[in-house]
Order: structure tokens, then C-alpha cells, then sequence
């Protein structure tokens, strides 16, 4: 079965550092996104990409996040200056269209600010 | 976006099934309803989507009545590795493609 990859599985960083957290869609898949997930709350919709650009974003998605599809099978999240409070889960998911198809995840970069 | 609600948490025994139900009062005309499934650490895996009456697949089925102001995902003879949180996510079709999680029920297998 085809699967959403993300790596690094586990990425600790210092406060203020910069990270991007990688992800391979699923090859034919046209949509992609990302959600985190702090420990113990809910999954949290982050930002979703089609056709090379944004095509939405939620009110947690501010200028210190920025996403791109760097080379046609990447897709990559970028946290500027990572605050204590990005500490969490981050997945990404591909899809090949919109409602009428479920969402693949990934299995998460496990995110920790210190 | 149509608010849904399901129980906190539910237990079961191994080979029993498991209806959970979940309620979305707001529902609108083009809404999809889906049910994910998720381990500890890992993301959570599609199971299955309908849109009105009854879906079967190889996992689950899903029971949508007439009004489809509410669902009931029904898991047959689980096992211990069916214990996960299951969400239920009512997708509309006309602002895009994200999901918004719920708090979800965490279904408890007991042997």
C-alpha cells in the first residue's frame, strides 16, 4: 500500500532555531498537507497545498511557517524561529482529490523545542 | 462547519461489536461524513466516508440515516489492536479540503 513518508521521525531544536520537516506524498496524489498535533489535544489543521501554492491556511499558520514543494516529490515544512510552543506533532498528507477522497498521513516528526 | 460529537471513550470486549455513534445536528446538503482511526504517535488512517444510508468495506460500516443529523461507525468482532481513537469528520465540499478534528472516542479493547 502507498504510503505518506516523513522524516526525520523524531527532530529535537533549541528555541529560535530554524527546522523544515520533510515529507514524500504519494506519488500521484495532487493535494498535500499539513496538520499537527499537540500531545494529548486535538489533530489541528496547519495549511494546504495544491498546484504549487497555498490553497489554504489556518489562523496557527503565521509568518514563521512557510511550506514548498521544492522538486516535484518533496514537500517540506518550514518554522522559522521555532518557539517552545511548536513542540508537538507534525503530519503531513497527500491526496489524489478533494472530499470524495480520504486523506493518506503520514507517520509524523515528532517535534520538541527546548 | 457542522460541529460533531461522539463519546469521550468506550470500552469493548475482544470479538464484540463496537457502534460508535456521532452526532452533527448541522450538517449541510453537500457534506461528506468520515471516520479516521489513530494510534498512539502515529497519524491518523482513513477508514471509511459515506454520504447517506449504509457504506461497507473491509474495515468498517457506516450508518447514515435518512437525516443524516447523525452516524454510527460499526466495528465487527474488534480486537485488542482495534484500540485507538476514532474520529468522526463531517467535510464539506465547497470551502476546500481540510479537516477539522474533534476531540474523537477512545475505544478501549479488553481481553
Amino acid at each position: 500500500e502507498p504510503e505518506v513518508t516523513q522524516t526525520p521521525s523524531h527532530q529535537v531544536t533549541q528555541m529560535g532555531q530554524e527546522v523544515i520537516l520533510r515529507c514524500v506524498p504519494i506519488s500521484n496524489h495532487l493535494y498535500f498537507y499539513w496538520y499537527r498535533q499537540i500531545l494529548g489535544q486535538k489533530v489541528e489543521f496547519l495549511v494546504s497545498f495544491y498546484n504549487n501554492e497555498i490553497s489554504e491556511k489556518s489562523e496557527i499558520f503565521d509568518d514563521q511557517f512557510s511550506v514548498e514543494r521544492p522538486d516535484g516529490s518533496n514537500f517540506t515544512l518550514k518554522i522559522r524561529s521555532t518557539k517552545l510552543e511548536d513542540s508537538a506533532m507534525y503530519f503531513c498528507a497527500s491526496s489524489v482529490g478533494t472530499v470524495n477522497y480520504g486523506y493518506t498521513f503520514g507517520s509524523g516528526t515528532r517535534l520538541t523545542v527546548v | 462547519l457542522a460541529k460533531t460529537t461522539q463519546p469521550i471513550s468506550m470500552d469493548s470486549y475482544e470479538g464484540q461489536e463496537v457502534n460508535i455513534t456521532c452526532s452533527h445536528n448541522n450538517i449541510a446538503t453537500n457534506d461528506y461524513i468520515t471516520w479516521y482511526q489513530q494510534f498512539p504517535s502515529q497519524g491518523p488512517r482513513f477508514i471509511i466516508q459515506g454520504y447517506k444510508t449504509k457504506v461497507t468495506n473491509e474495515v468498517a460500516s457506516l450508518f447514515i440515516p435518512a437525516d443524516r443529523k447523525s452516524s454510527t461507525l460499526s466495528l465487527p468482532r474488534v480486537s485488542l489492536s482495534d484500540t485507538a481513537v476514532y474520529y468522526c469528520l463531517v467535510v464539506p465540499s465547497n470551502t476546500g479540503n481540510q479537516f477539522y478534528f474533534g476531540t474523537g472516542t477512545s475505544l478501549t479493547v479488553i481481553p
